[in-house]
């Protein structure tokens, strides 16, 4: 079975424009979280979709967003950059049977740099 | 709120020294998921242990082995006879399954470096 597969794998962008990023989960798997980490603030939750739904979410700016396609793939947004927004953006997915109680697999992650 | 701490930031090993990480968490629920993940420097988390808050049992797979206290709110991990391949930062988690929460909070992780 393939992984859990993210693009891009880097990004660069500059203050105040949006960027989207791609996650497309383990085949079979239903739910799909999203996950910052940064050397400061450590590892985030940010939200999590369930059938095209949004789940759960974190305590994160409305400048971040989601959405799932009925194939279960995942994009987030984050418009408006800020510097603070550089970071690795890690998507996992699950069965989706117990929300994110439930066993995650991590993809590769997205490295974004905002200058 | 629940919250997770991984007071270790670093620790340093020589090959085939047994070393423990130490996981102590908060939470107000009696229902709720404990997690080891290992992120080695690819970046990507991978997954080691669920364990759920009723089951305190301890568990060993192969050179690793959990030991889940919820009298001291503790899940600590320890890794037997370690390798090099064993350096990554090791994370624990916490999910809380009832009260209509299901953020999931992690430590701040502890790196772990073994030298040959």
């Amino acid at each position: 079975k393939a992984g859990v597969t993210q693009t891009p794998r880097y990004l660069i962008k500059t203050r105040g424009q949006q960027v989207t990023l791609s996650c497309s989960p383990i085949s079979g798997h239903r739910s799909v979280s999203w996950y910052q980490q940064t050397p400061g603030q450590g590892l985030q939750f940010l939200f999590e979709y369930f059938s095209e739904t949004q789940r759960n979410k974190g305590n994160f700016p409305g400048r971040f967003s989601g959405r799932q396609f009925s194939n279960s793939r995942s994009e987030m947004n984050v418009s408006t950059l800020e510097l603070g927004d550089s970071a690795l953006y890690l998507c996992a997915s699950a069965t989706g049977t117990a929300g994110t109680t439930d066993t995650q697999y991590f993809g590769p992650g997205t490295r974004l740099t905002v200058l | 709120a629940q919250k997770v701490t991984q007071a270790q930031t670093e620790i340093s090993v020589v090959e085939k020294e047994d070393v423990t990480l130490d996981c102590v968490y908060e939470t107000r629920d009696t229902t709720y998921y404990l997690f080891w993940y290992k992120q080695p420097p690819s970046g990507e988390l991978v997954f080691l242990i669920r364990r759920n808050s009723f089951d305190e049992q301890n568990e060993i797979s192969g050179r690793y082995s959990w030991n889940f206290q919820k009298s001291t709110s503790s899940f600590n991990f320890t890794i037997t006879a370690s390798q090099v391949v064993d350096s990554a930062v090791y994370f624990c988690a916490l999910s809380e399954a009832s009260g209509g929460s299901y953020i999931p909070t992690f430590g701040r992780g502890t790196s772990l470096i073994v030298h040959p």
